[in-house]
């Protein structure tokens, strides 16, 4: 069965520095990803996906992520994070339906 | 602008009170799903339309139902809902097609399930 790992509850980042949240899956064939932020009392909101081909993905909001099949990762990049980037964010492997991470909650601090 | 659509955005429900949450798209996608995401934690699935083929996981409770009267529209029902039913529900739709394709998904804002 597959599984998402995102091995961070909670990060705090000063506003304007760069961010990277992690995120390990396990799948046993090749793995469709994605990358969704959620705001308090909101929906799931799509960032980025990864199905085949280019390994580095351009997102939504200058999010970016790398695929690397040899650790299993999907990782989560932004080089200047803004305070409006405050939510929860969830990696998710597709299988029927999507198996989420638990969630990272983003803190930015002034 | 198309959308996935949920009404009520809250919905306060009485223990034992059966309740219907509804879903309606504008993408006209052919698979809907319902998640249920509890305070601090993952959505997890319930279960899934493939058009109109019912797709329940192994682990939703009986007290979990759904209708899919058309390709808009999608209800879940809570026939006796639980104090431990409390939680945001949230649908989402992608367009799917046979042989393994895996088209994203798109969410609605999702209803906040309130049990007395």
């Amino acid at each position: 069965a597959q599984s998402v790992t995102q091995p961070d509850i909670h990060i705090t980042v000063s506003e304007g520095a760069s961010l990277e949240l992690r995120c390990n899956y396990s799948y046993g064939a090749t793995p469709y990803l994605f990358w969704y932020v959620q705001s308090p009392g909101q929906g799931l909101q799509l960032l980025l996906k990864y199905f085949s081909g280019d390994t580095l993905v351009q997102g939504i909001k200058g999010f970016e992520a790398e695929f690397k099949r040899s650790q299993s990762s999907f990782n989560l990049r932004k080089p200047s994070v803004h305070w409006s980037d405050a939510a929860e964010y969830f990696c998710a492997v597709r299988a029927d339906g999507l198996t989420f991470g638990k969630g990272t909650h983003l803190i930015i601090q002034p | 602008d198309a959308m996935v659509i949920q009404n009520p955005r809250y919905q306060v429900t009485q223990f034992g009170k059966p309740v219907t949450l509804s879903c309606s798209q504008t993408l006209n996608h052919n698979v809907m799903y319902w998640y249920q995401q509890k305070s601090s934690q993952a959505p997890k699935l319930l279960f899934h339309y493939y058009d109109k083929d019912f797709n329940n996981e192994a682990d939703t409770p009986d007290n979990f139902q759904s209708r899919r009267p058309n390709t808009s529209f999608c209800f879940l029902d809570i026939r006796s809902p639980g104090l431990g039913d409390a939680a945001m529900y949230l649908c989402a739709t992608s367009r799917d097609i046979a042989g393994g394709s895996s088209y994203e998904q798109y969410f609605g804002p999702g209803t906040r399930l309130t049990v007395t």
